[in-house]
């Protein structure tokens, strides 16, 4: 049973930083790759980034990229999404979701959420 | 960026009729289509992927069709657990954005 397993809730002040681990089980983890969308209260989805946990290779939502960045540990299956100079817009629920690579496929597995909450 | 726009926003509709939920994107995404359900509280889960192939677990009321810039998703009849918000996402193009979203509620 493929998993994905994010770090818990965070509480950062403007300007900080935060740091959100996506943690996979059950499958080969460079297979795959990973995705970064966020979600605000009572808004859509927001897909903010990707990276190939085979090779490292990342793409950026144009937003967020001076901001965020996208690391892999293979030795612990685990991705990281930090994002920098946070704002009170920056407050949402962060998703991690595999990414099969291929054009034809889909988000096919979620993380659980990990809820970011910016405030003074 | 590719945009992708939905529409109806809100579709309200009862148990037992037919959805038809639609997608344009700005530009050519060949069949490069996915579809997401989104229940409250609840991570996203893939309903649809290259257009018109269902996920894994997926049942057969829900259909996608559609190429190019025009893309639709129908639930044949809807069930009470297909209430929810849809979503769909480009992945021909980076970055692969997401539609805002169609309401789907109980009428």
């Amino acid at each position: 049973q493929v998993q994905l397993v994010q770090s818990g809730g965070e509480a950062k002040k403007p300007g900080a930083s935060v740091k959100v681990s996506c943690k996979a089980s059950g499958s080969t983890f460079t297979n795959y790759g990973i995705t970064w969308v966020r979600q605000a209260r009572g808004q859509g989805l927001e897909w903010m980034g990707w990276i190939s946990t085979e090779n490292g290779n990342k793409a950026y939502a144009q937003k967020v990229k001076d901001r965020v960045t996208l690391t892999t540990d293979t030795s612990t299956t685990t991705v990281y999404m930090e994002l920098t100079s946070l704002t009170f817009d920056d407050t949402a629920v962060y998703y991690c979701a595999r990414e099969p690579g291929l054009a034809d496929s889909g988000l096919d597995v979620w993380g659980q959420g990990t809820t970011v909450i910016v405030s003074s | 960026e590719i945009v992708l726009t939905q529409s109806p926003v809100t579709l309200s509709l009862s148990p037992g009729e037919r959805a038809t939920l639609s997608c344009r994107a700005s530009q050519s995404v060949y069949r490069y289509l996915a579809w997401y359900q989104q229940k409250p509280g609840q991570a996203p889960r893939l309903i649809i992927s290259g257009a018109s192939n269902r996920a894994t677990g997926i049942p057969a009321r829900f259909s996608g069709s559609g190429s190019g810039t025009d893309f639709t998703l129908t639930i044949s009849s809807l069930e009470p657990e297909d209430f929810a918000v849809y979503y769909c996402q480009q992945r021909g193009n980076w970055p692969h954005t997401f539609g805002q979203g169609t309401k789907l509620e109980i009428k």
